[in-house]
């Protein structure tokens, strides 16, 4: 059954630093998402991503934030430079059309020192 | 989107039937309810999500009421893998990328 993939699955970087995590949807899904949790609490959106264009952004997606799709596999979110309550699991989401069930990628756990 | 409320945690020997309700008195005629669930850190899982029928999948089934105020999430023989958070989202069906809002959910824990 096909998944949803992120690499890596824990990183760990020193505040000031950037990050790139990556993530490798399915292969015939349009629409990506990347989601946060901060440990003990709940899941939030942090952006969408259709046809190449960010469709959608939350507050926490400030400039320090990006997103990409550099191939026609991977999707990438790229902290430009990290801060202590960036420490959190970075789910990444894809689905196949509008509407539809998303399927999410195991995480990958941040930590900022 | 119309808000949702779910009792905070639950309990449900294994083999039995789970059954999970989810309050959304607000939603409007074109949102839909959806079920996913998170088992300890790992990625949100979709469940299953309906209209207005009754919807049955291999993994669940998703009971709406006439009014479409309220909904149950049933496990019909849970087992300790079912053991997990399960949050009830409401939304509408629109053209274009659409986020989840994800609550608090429901604690769901399988005792043996």
């Amino acid at each position: 059954e096909p998944e949803v993939t992120q690499t890596p699955s824990h990183q760990v970087t020193q505040m000031g630093q950037e990050v790139i995590l990556r993530c490798v949807p399915i292969s015939n899904h349009l629409y990506f998402y990347w989601y946060r949790q901060i440990l003990g609490q709940k899941v939030e959106f942090l952006v969408s991503f259709y046809n190449n264009e960010i469709s959608e952004k939350s507050e926490i997606f400030d400039d320090q934030f990006s997103v990409e799709r550099p191939d026609g596999s991977n999707f990438t979110l790229k902290i430009r430079s990290t801060k202590l309550e960036d420490s959190a699991m970075y789910f990444c989401a894809s689905s196949v059309g509008t509407g539809g069930e998303q399927y999410f990628g195991p995480g990958t756990r941040l930590t900022v020192t | 989107d119309a808000k949702t409320t779910q009792p905070p945690s639950m309990d449900c020997a294994e083999g039995r039937a789970a059954n999970l309700p989810c309050n959304h008195s607000t939603i409007s005629g074109n949102e839909y309810v959806y079920w996913y669930r998170q088992i300890h850190s790992q990625g949100p899982q979709y469940i299953i999500h309906g209209l207005k029928n009754n919807e049955t999948n291999e993994m669940a089934s998703l009971i709406i009421t006439e009014d479409r105020k309220s909904s149950t999430l049933i496990l019909p023989h849970a087992t300790l893998r079912d053991t997990a958070v399960y949050y009830c989202i409401v939304r509408v069906w629109v053209q274009g990328a659409q986020k989840l809002v994800f609550g608090q959910g429901t604690r769901l824990t399988i005792n043996p």
